[in-house]
């Protein structure tokens, strides 16, 4: 069966500085990546998503980067952050574009 | 992106069957109905989806109106664990390539003993 890890579970950071979250995907291969974000007391926004490895299709502008370098890991950075940043980040896959997502566990960003 | 609009907040006995309605009365008929669910800090959870016939697998049956303007998300007999936030998704085409997933502010369930 297929499980999707994200780590760390919760973070909180100073404002300024550097972020990397990382999600994992085991018992599949190829599969389609996405990060999303949610607000407190919000829907989810798609942040990033990813077909591929090196392939990245970002939704909105902001202030965070994303990157496939294998083929099941997914990464969410930022080279500063900022308070607007706080936020549940949550890394979904699926199969292919018709398939359901699954989500991960999320990782819990307070920005200070 | 068809639109869905469901009930902000609803309760529910422990043990009784949760009803939980969403409308999306500009559907085409190409898209999916697609419910999740949100535990307190927990990732969304994959509950079922359907296209124009009722469904039902070992979490929830999914119920959609012959016009397909409307569904309805049966627990049949809620827990207490089954408290959480519930997402009605109106799925684009499946054949026009990427789609993004919009997620409403959904119904908040709150089962109680």
């Amino acid at each position: 069966s297929q499980t999707i890890h994200q780590w760390p579970a919760t973070l909180v950071q100073p404002v300024g500085s550097p972020l990397s979250l990382e999600c994992t995907v085991e018992g599949t291969s190829n599969p389609n990546l996405y990060w999303y974000r949610q607000a407190a007391g919000r829907g989810l926004q798609l942040l990033f998503y990813s077909v591929g490895i090196g392939q990245i299709s970002s939704e909105v502008p902001q202030n965070l980067s994303a990157s496939r370098p294998q083929d099941r890991q997914f990464i969410l950075s930022s080279k500063k952050l900022l308070l607007s940043d706080s936020g549940f980040y949550l890394c979904a896959w699926s199969r292919d574009w018709v398939e359901t997502q699954y989500f991960g566990p999320g990782t819990r960003l307070l920005v200070l | 992106d068809a639109k869905t609009t469901q009930p902000p907040s609803m309760d529910c006995a422990e043990g009784r069957a949760a009803n939980l309605p969403c409308n999306h009365s500009t559907i085409s008929g190409n898209e999916y109905v697609y419910w999740y669910r949100q535990i307190h800090s927990q990732g969304p959870q994959y509950i079922i989806h359907g296209l124009k016939n009722n469904e039902t697998n070992e979490m929830a049956s999914l119920i959609i109106t012959e016009d397909r303007k409307s569904s309805t998300l049966i627990l049949p007999h809620a827990t207490l664990r089954d408290t959480a936030v519930y997402y009605c998704i109106v799925r684009p085409p499946m054949n026009t390539g990427f789609q993004k997933l919009v997620f409403g502010t959904g119904t908040r369930l709150l089962v109680s003993p």
